[in-house]
C-alpha cells in the first residue's frame, strides 16, 4: 500500500504568519491528495484536495501544492487565525489495483495559532 | 454531515467482551470504511466495504470483523476486547462510485479496562 509521511508533527504560529505542511507519498500512480482538519473532539473534515492534472488549488486562504517528480504535496495555510488551530491530515490513495476508494492518512501535524 | 452516524459515541467495556459498533448511513453510499485513531498514528483503516456483503480487511485488521447485511449499515466487531483496542473509531463513506472523497461519521469513543 502506500507510504505517506508528514510533516511537521506540531507546528506553532503567530496570528497573521503563514503555516506549510508537508506529506510525501511513495507510489508514483497516486492521483488524489485530500487535506483533512480535525478540531478537538470532532471528526475530520475534507477541507481541500487535488488531484494530479494540476499543480496547485487555492480556496481563500488555504492551498495545496503537488509536485509529482518528488512525489510531495504541501498544505499552505496564509493569515493564519487561532480558528485555524487544529489537527491537519494529509491523505493518497492506496496503491495499486481497484482502490475501492481506500485512502492512507499521514499522522498528522497540530497547529497551534497563538493570538 | 453526509448523513452518517455512529453508535455508541462512548462506550466503556471489559477485556474479553465483545463489542459490535454500529456505522449508518442515509444516502446509499457504496463505499463505508473503518478507521481506527490514535496519537501519532493519523487514522488507520480497520477494514472496508465495497457493497452489501462486500467487505475486505484494511491495515490493521487484526482482531476485528466487519459485518455489511444492507446498505445503511456497516458494523465492525471486536470479538474479544483487548487494551490495546482502546481508541476513537471513525466510520466513513465515499460520496461517489469509487472516488477517494471520504466524508467522515462523528466517531465513537471506546475504551477497554
Amino acid at each position: 500500500g502506500e507510504n505517506v509521511e508528514q510533516h511537521p508533527s506540531t507546528l506553532s504560529v503567530q496570528e497573521g504568519d503563514s503555516a506549510v505542511i508537508k506529506c510525501t507519498y511513495s507510489d508514483s500512480a497516486s492521483n488524489y491528495f485530500p487535506w483533512y482538519k480535525q478540531e478537538l473532539g470532532k471528526r475530520p473534515q475534507l477541507i481541500i484536495d487535488i488531484r494530479s492534472n494540476v499543480g496547485e488549488k487555492k480556496d481563500q486562504r488555504i492551498a495545496v501544492t503537488l509536485n509529482k517528480t518528488a512525489k510531495h504535496f504541501s498544505l499552505h495555510i496564509t493569515e493564519t487565525q487561532p480558528e485555524d488551530s487544529a489537527v491537519y491530515f494529509c491523505a493518497a490513495p492506496f496503491a495499486g489495483g481497484t482502490s475501492y476508494g481506500k485512502l492512507t492518512f499521514g499522522q498528522g501535524t497540530i497547529l497551534t495559532v497563538h493570538p | 454531515d453526509a448523513g452518517i452516524t455512529q453508535s455508541p459515541r462512548h462506550k466503556v467495556t471489559e477485556t474479553g467482551t465483545p463489542v459490535t459498533l454500529r456505522c449508518h448511513q442515509t444516502e446509499n453510499h457504496r463505499y463505508m470504511y473503518w478507521y481506527r485513531q490514535d496519537p501519532g498514528h493519523g487514522l488507520r483503516l480497520i477494514h472496508y466495504s465495497y457493497g452489501v456483503k462486500d467487505t475486505d480487511k484494511g491495515e490493521v485488521s487484526d482482531g476485528y470483523s466487519v459485518s455489511r447485511s444492507k446498505t445503511e449499515d456497516f458494523l465492525l466487531t471486536l470479538e474479544s476486547a483487548t487494551s490495546s483496542q482502546t481508541s476513537v473509531y471513525f466510520c466513513a463513506i465515499s460520496l461517489t462510485s469509487g472516488s477517494n472523497e471520504q466524508f467522515f461519521g462523528p466517531g465513537t469513543r471506546l475504551t477497554v479496562l
